[in-house]
C-alpha cells in the first residue's frame, strides 16, 4: 500500500530533551516536506527536500533540523525542544517538485513539550 | 505577501449543497489545491485547479478565477461523513510549495 508513515504518533517530552520524528514514504517520491499545524493557523511548512541531500527552509524553520540521506526517509529533529513547539506535525511527500502533483500526508505526530 | 481567507465554520443539512469560498493573495501563483481533513487525521487531496473554470469530480467540484484570486469548493448531496475541515491551498513559486489557509470546518447535520 502506498503510504507515508510517521513515528511516533504521540510524544510527550520535556524542554531541552532532543528528539527525532521519523518519516518514511514507499512511493519513490522526490519531494518531501514537514508541516506543523496549530489551531487557527493552518499548516505551516517547516522544511522541505527536493531530493536526496537537497533540503531547504520553509516558513517556520527555527528550532528544527532535517536530513535527507535516503530518498524514502526525511526525519525531523528537534535539538532542544521548547513548549512553543507543542503542535501537530505532518510529513508529506509528492512525486516531484512540480506544482501540479498532489502531496500525500502522513498520519501526524502530536508532540507535547512541557 | 501571502493571505488566504476562508470562512472559519459552516453548517449544512444532509443531502444539501454547500459552497466554501476562498480568496487568496500569493506571489508566483501556480495552481490551487483543496484538501479535506477529518478531525485528528491527515489532510487528503480533493482537487487541483490551475486554469480558470470549474473542475468536477463526482459530488465535489472546484472553481478557480485567477484574475480575482478566488476559488470555491462545491459539495453536493452532502453526507454526514463530509463533516470535516476543508483546506484551501494555493501554490506559489516554482516548486511544490503550498500555502494553507486555516481551513473551513463544515458540520453536516441530519
Amino acid at each position: 500500500e502506498a503510504q507515508v508513515t510517521q513515528n511516533p504518533r504521540y510524544l510527550i517530552t520535556v524542554t531541552g530533551k532532543k528528539l527525532t520524528v521519523t518519516c518514511s514514504q514507499n512511493m519513490n517520491h522526490e519531494y518531501m516536506s514537514w508541516y506543523r499545524q496549530d489551531p487557527g493557523l493552518g499548516l505551516r511548512q517547516i522544511y522541505y527536500s527536493m531530493n536526496v541531500e537537497v533540503t531547504d527552509k520553509g516558513d517556520v524553520p527555527e528550532g528544527y533540523k532535517v536530513s535527507r540521506k535516503e530518498k524514502r526517509n526525511f526525519p525531523l529533529i528537534l535539538e532542544s525542544p521548547s513548549p512553543n513547539q507543542t503542535s501537530l506535525y505532518f510529513c508529506a511527500s509528492s512525486h516531484s517538485r512540480d506544482s501540479f502533483y498532489e502531496q500525500y500526508f502522513g498520519p501526524g505526530t502530536r508532540l507535547t513539550v512541557t | 505577501g501571502q493571505n488566504i481567507d476562508q470562512p472559519t465554520e459552516m453548517t449544512a443539512t444532509e443531502g444539501a449543497i454547500v459552497q466554501i469560498n476562498c480568496t487568496y493573495q500569493t506571489s508566483g501563483f501556480n495552481g490551487l489545491f483543496w484538501y479535506q481533513q477529518h478531525a485528528g487525521e491527515a489532510p487528503t487531496f480533493l482537487s487541483y485547479n490551475v486554469l480558470d473554470g470549474l473542475e468536477e469530480k463526482g459530488r465535489f467540484s472546484s472553481f478557480l478565477s485567477r484574475s480575482k484570486g478566488y476559488s470555491y469548493l462545491l459539495l453536493k448531496e452532502l453526507q454526514m461523513k463530509d463533516s470535516a475541515s476543508y483546506l484551501c491551498a494555493p501554490g506559489e513559486g516554482g516548486y511544490n510549495k503550498l500555502i494553507f489557509g486555516a481551513g473551513t470546518r463544515l458540520a453536516v447535520h441530519p
